[in-house]
């Protein structure tokens, strides 16, 4: 069974703070990691994937097999990162690559 | 707007009443996706089609629920004989075989009252 946790449903910081939105997942395969952001009244959209390692919009993320976690980083917050986000899973071994998703995490960054 | 297109974005029906939606896939994209997303809920996965066979149905889809890719191009998800449970936002999202980056809908807003 695939299962994505986000122990955090808000999360609040300041402006230039440093930001980690934390995800643990569970499967017994090859799983695919993601992040997905849906800001105010728009659709979901892919932020990142740990297969590219990229840094989009100055985000990091790191799977780490040993303890199943993809957190999310930013060194530091801006005021337009404030959004819902998403981790979520996709299985290798899974037909159709669906997602499994987190329950989401509001980040809130104040000015 | 080349993107994934959903209709209608909001739907208030009463309980017992049959419901549709439609979505509109990216042209060039083999696979759509359904997923219902209640709220404080991350989205949940409901079924997937691969041109116009239907590969997966979750165990969240009950009989009432069916789907349809007719021509491999939109599909259309039907409810019937709605439940106050069944209120929730539908998201319809789609993606190349081969490529797991997924583009999702707005989503359709569905209130059964």
């Amino acid at each position: 069974a695939q299962r994505v946790t986000q122990p955090e449903k808000l999360l609040s910081v300041f402006k230039g703070a440093p930001v980690e939105l934390k995800c643990n997942y569970s499967y017994s395969g090859s799983p695919e990691l993601f992040w997905y952001v849906q800001y105010s009244r728009q659709r979901l959209q892919l932020l990142l994937r740990h297969i590219s390692r990229e840094s989009i919009k100055g985000f990091t993320a790191d799977l780490n097999k040993g303890e199943t976690s993809f957190h999310l980083k930013k060194p530091f917050a801006q005021e337009e990162d404030s959004a819902m986000y998403y981790c979520a899973l996709s299985g290798r071994e899974t037909s159709g690559s669906r997602l499994t998703f987190g329950e989401g995490t509001q980040l809130t960054v104040n000015p | 707007d080349t993107g994934v297109s959903q209709d209608p974005r909001h739907k208030i029906t009463k309980r017992g009443q049959n419901v549709t939606f439609r979505c509109d896939p990216i042209s060039e994209h083999n696979r759509l996706y359904w997923y219902r997303q209640t709220l404080g809920q991350g989205p949940e996965f409901l079924t997937y089609f691969q041109n116009e066979a239907q590969l997966e149905k979750s165990r969240l889809l009950s009989d009432r629920f069916s789907a349809e890719r007719p021509k491999g191009s939109f599909s259309t998800l039907e409810i019937q004989r709605t439940e106050q449970g069944d209120s929730a936002m539908y998201l319809c999202a789609s993606s190349f075989i081969r490529n797991t980056e997924a583009f999702f809908g707005q989503g359709t807003r569905l209130t059964v009252v």
